[in-house]
């Protein structure tokens, strides 16, 4: 069966320090990967999505960056965290006009 | 924007009573998807509807699709304490991309 692992599940970091975020799946090949942010009471905004390794799309132009260094693994970075950061990071796949399979989330604190 | 927006933001219920959220959007879809999320964990979801279809069940969820309107209804019926949750719509931008609204949170009263 499929399965999508993110980790950590809460991180506080300072404003300026770098971040890594790691969602990986199992059980399924070439899937469409996403990463999505959720702020506090608000619905999920799209960051960046990714149809195969090494192929991202950006959503947003912000503070942000993704990596798909292998076909199922998918990583949200930053170089300088800034205090707008903060959210609750949410990692999905979907094998393509159909429903989304979600990770557990992270919830970042920028401080 | 091709996000849709539930209504209401909000909905506070008696266990056992009916629950109805609605959502709208903007511009052509090929199909509209439910999701439930629980407080602080990912988003669960619950049912995917086509553009060529009208309604669609699943246990005690029912799920509307009006084309026209630009506009589609979750209903929960018998609701539960454990029904709480927030509820949200998305639909396709693309094959590949859905857009979410912003949710409506619902608390079911024992």
């Amino acid at each position: 069966s499929q399965t999508i692992h993110q980790w950590p599940a809460t991180l506080v970091q300072p404003v300026g320090s770098p971040l890594s975020l790691e969602c990986t799946v199992e059980g399924t090949s070439n899937p469409n990967l996403y990463w999505y942010r959720q702020a506090a009471g608000r619905g999920l905004q799209l960051l960046f999505y990714s149809v195969g390794i090494g192929q991202i799309s950006s959503e947003v132009p912000q503070n942000l960056s993704a990596s798909r260094p292998q076909d199922r693994q998918f990583i949200l970075s930053s170089k300088k965290l800034l205090l707008s950061d903060s959210g609750f990071y949410l990692c999905a796949w979907n094998a393509g006009g159909s429903g989304y399979t979600f990770g557990s989330g992270t919830r970042l604190t920028v401080v | 924007s091709q996000q849709g927006e539930e209504d209401p933001q909000a909905l506070s219920i008696q266990e056992g009573e009916n629950a109805t959220m609605n959502c709208s959007y903007k511009t052509s879809i090929n199909n509209l998807q439910w999701y439930r999320q629980n407080s602080g964990r990912g988003l669960v979801h619950l049912i995917l509807i086509r553009s060529n279809e009208r309604e669609k069940h699943s246990g005690r969820l029912r799920v509307t699709l009006d084309t026209s309107k630009k506009s589609s209804s979750l209903l929960i019926t018998a609701s539960r304490a454990a029904d709480t949750a927030s509820y949200f719509c998305a639909t396709d931008y693309n094959r590949d991309q859905f857009y979410f609204g912003t949710g409506t949170s619902l608390t079911v009263i024992p």
